[in-house]
């Protein structure tokens, strides 16, 4: 079945870090992958997507590339800020219905 | 803004009463989901919705019953509350098709007391 597993966090970076926010898959077929990003006592907000291999989705300075070969959807910024503090979601949508599946979240707290 | 509105922000209410959730989906998107968050168990898809009808089921309890109008929009209904149903309860929606993403509301943080 599609499954989609995120790293754990809470993750605390300094200011200007690089971050990385790991996250793989498990799908049959040919999915879309999407990062969303929850800022606190707000919904969900798509962050980036992309829908096929080697597809690299961005916005806001982050990045994430689609790699078939290691079923991975890696999200990175090279410099974070304070106002990126937030909780991260890597998913994929496949299967029959375009359903989605949701990783558990990655919480992001960027220190000054 | 996401374009999906969801009503009420904030609903308190007792154990064992029923309480209703709207939610409006974004102009054009004919598919629309349901989702609980809690602080323990992340996001819990609970039920999803195309044109009307019933697509795809999650971890949804017998006490919670949905559906979908003519009009699109949507209605989450939770009856016999319990403390452990106080969550926040998101809608999203979606053009329905492979690629489209999801859209979410706000959502509704309901508190059982």
């Amino acid at each position: 079945g599609n499954s989609v597993t995120q790293m754990e966090g809470p993750v605390t970076l300094s200011e200007e870090a690089f971050l990385t926010i790991n996250c793989t898959y498990t799908a049959t077929g040919y999915p879309s992958l999407f990062w969303y990003v929850q800022y606190p006592g707000e919904g969900l907000q798509l962050l980036l997507k992309a829908t096929k291999a080697d597809d690299k989705g961005s916005n806001k300075g982050f990045e994430a590339t689609y790699r078939k070969e290691t079923t991975s959807f890696h999200l990175e910024k090279g410099s974070v800020q304070v106002s990126d503090s937030a909780v991260y979601f890597c998913a994929l949508s496949g299967g029959t219905g375009n359903q989605f599946y949701f990783g558990t979240g990655t919480s992001l707290t960027v220190i000054p | 803004d996401s374009g999906v509105t969801q009503t009420p922000k904030h609903l308190i209410t007792a154990t064992g009463q029923r309480v209703t959730l709207r939610c409006s989906p974004r102009s054009g998107d004919l598919s629309v989901y349901w989702y609980q968050q809690s602080l323990d168990q992340g996001l819990q898809f609970l039920i999803q919705y195309y044109n009307g009808e019933e697509r795809a089921k999650g971890n949804i309890l017998e006490r919670f019953s949905a559906q979908q109008f003519p009009d699109l929009h949507s209605e989450l209904n939770l009856s016999s509350l319990e403390l452990g149903d106080s969550a926040l309860y998101f809608c999203a929606s979606s053009a329905g098709q492979g690629w489209s993403p999801l859209h979410f509301g706000n959502g509704t943080r309901l508190t059982v007391t």
